[in-house]
């Protein structure tokens, strides 16, 4: 079974231009959740969806970020435009079942560089 | 609000030696807690997890104990091998959002 994926792994930007993350989650899985992970630090949720629904993107900072799940399938996040302090690994996990217990599957990420 | 609190790291130990890296946590009501693995260019595994206070969940050798009393849910395994090396997070699930420790490197000396 494949697992989550993303692209791209590596991105380097200037300050002030837009960059897209891409994520493909477990075939299957209704959940999918965006995480920053700042350098030393665990990730931080930015946004949850449930199918196509945003349930809660209560931490995604809407000035500059946005995200999408069109068909409740794969899903972009979107930064416009970068800030230096939005460099960090950008990771994406999904999961089959919301709620207590349930095991979120994370991908292999995307590191962004803001220059 | 939830929050995890694990030791700092690095710990670094010789292989074989006994492992343990603290994690406590702050929370409303009784989460789910979980320790993830985050091995060199990969992405976070899940590699146990305990659901109510006095369980223990275990997994590659690994242990932990969910204790409501100390808050706490410390990691530990018996003998450490040099493919232990990575990162290891502390987590809790409440309100349906995961939040995670600030994570502890380890290394393991051959």
């Amino acid at each position: 079974e494949a697992g989550v994926v993303q692209s791209p792994r590596y991105k380097i930007i200037e300050k002030k231009q837009p960059v897209a993350f891409w994520c493909n989650p477990i075939s299957g899985h209704n959940t999918l959740y965006w995480y920053r992970q700042n350098l030393g630090q665990g990730p931080e949720l930015l946004i949850r969806y449930e199918n196509e629904e945003a349930v809660d993107d209560s931490q995604l900072p809407k000035d500059r970020f946005s995200a999408e799940r069109l068909k409740g399938v794969d899903s972009t996040l979107k930064i416009q435009p970068a800030e230096l302090g939005d460099s960090a690994v950008y990771l994406c996990a999904s999961s089959s079942v919301a709620g207590a217990h349930n095991e979120q599957f994370f991908g292999p990420g995307t590191r962004l560089t803001v220059l | 609000g939830n929050s995890v609190t694990q030791m700092e790291g690095p710990v670094t130990l010789s292989e074989e030696a006994f492992l343990t890296i603290n994690c406590t946590y702050t929370a409303t009501g009784y989460p789910s807690l979980f320790w993830y693995v985050q091995y060199p260019g990969e992405g976070l595994q899940l590699l146990l997890k305990a659901t109510k206070a006095d369980d223990k969940g275990s997994n590659k050798g690994f242990e932990a104990t969910y204790r409501k009393e100390t808050t706490s849910f410390h990691l530990e395994k018996g003998s450490v091998q040099v493919s232990d090396s990575a990162v290891y997070f502390c987590a809790l699930l409440g309100g349906n959002k995961l939040v995670f420790g600030a994570g502890t490197i380890l290394r393991v000396k051959s």
